[in-house]
């Protein structure tokens, strides 16, 4: 069984299109998050999720927008495409630990997309 | 805001060599740092975990240790091998903060 999952795996589209990515993880944890991986390979954060409550939001334009229906979910909307947007796009999960720690991350195979 | 490097960018050694791997931080106020392995095209695989209060962690021919106050931790693998070949990436999580800041990699290759 896979732990974390993403759908699409690949995804080829058009500058200014509406796109969206899909990620769901059977691990029962409580924090999920989307990752940007750039053409040089540098992995940052876009948002986190705890129990469906946006914890972290960096400096993502606005046309990106994620959404969490529950725990084991976590989508990704991303409005009027632009050729920067063509990256790889991780989804990852966790739980909160004791004493408030976030364990090991989990990630998923991940999501190439490619704006033309 | 914590920057994560590792160095080196890049290694190839033969067969049975051990090797080290580097990656320091610059904010040592940090829950915990992991080190994963991301083979071409593929996601990423955890590898070791350190909170915060361990000085090191194993698993297998993988020993990873972190020196919390110099802002430090080494990867060593023992006797590698080919199928060692990947990237591995450093990650560390701050404190009050849950999401990793990632270091660019060591891009490994372990000649047969």
């Amino acid at each position: 069984d896979t732990a974390v999952s993403q759908t699409p795996k690949y995804l080829v589209t058009q500058m200014g299109n509406d796109k969206s990515i899909k990620c769901e993880q059977n691990l029962g944890h409580d924090t999920m998050y989307w990752y940007k991986q750039d053409s040089k390979k540098f992995l940052k954060i876009m948002f986190s999720y705890n129990n469906k409550e946006l914890i972290i939001n960096e400096t993502v334009p606005n046309r990106f927008s994620p959404k969490s229906p529950d725990k084991a979910h976590l989508n990704l909307h991303i409005n009027s495409l632009e050729l920067g947007d063509s990256a790889v796009y991780f989804c990852a999960s966790s739980q909160l630990g004791l004493a408030g720690l976030q364990e090991t991350q989990y990630f998923g195979p991940g999501t190439r997309l490619l704006v033309l | 805001k914590q920057e994560v490097t590792q160095i080196p960018a890049a290694l190839s050694v033969p067969e049975g060599e051990n090797l080290v791997l580097n990656c320091s931080f610059t904010d040592s106020a940090i829950y915990n740092l992991q080190w994963f392995r991301q083979d071409p095209g593929k996601g990423l695989t955890s590898l070791l975990l350190i909170q915060s209060s361990q000085r090191e962690q194993t698993s297998g021919r993988l020993n990873a240790s972190l020196d919390k106050s110099s802002g430090r931790s080494t990867l060593y693998i023992a006797a590698s091998q080919p199928g060692d070949s990947a990237t591995y990436l450093c990650a560390v999580m701050d404190t009050g903060r849950r999401a990793l800041t990632f270091g660019s990699g060591t891009r490994l290759q372990v000649q047969p």
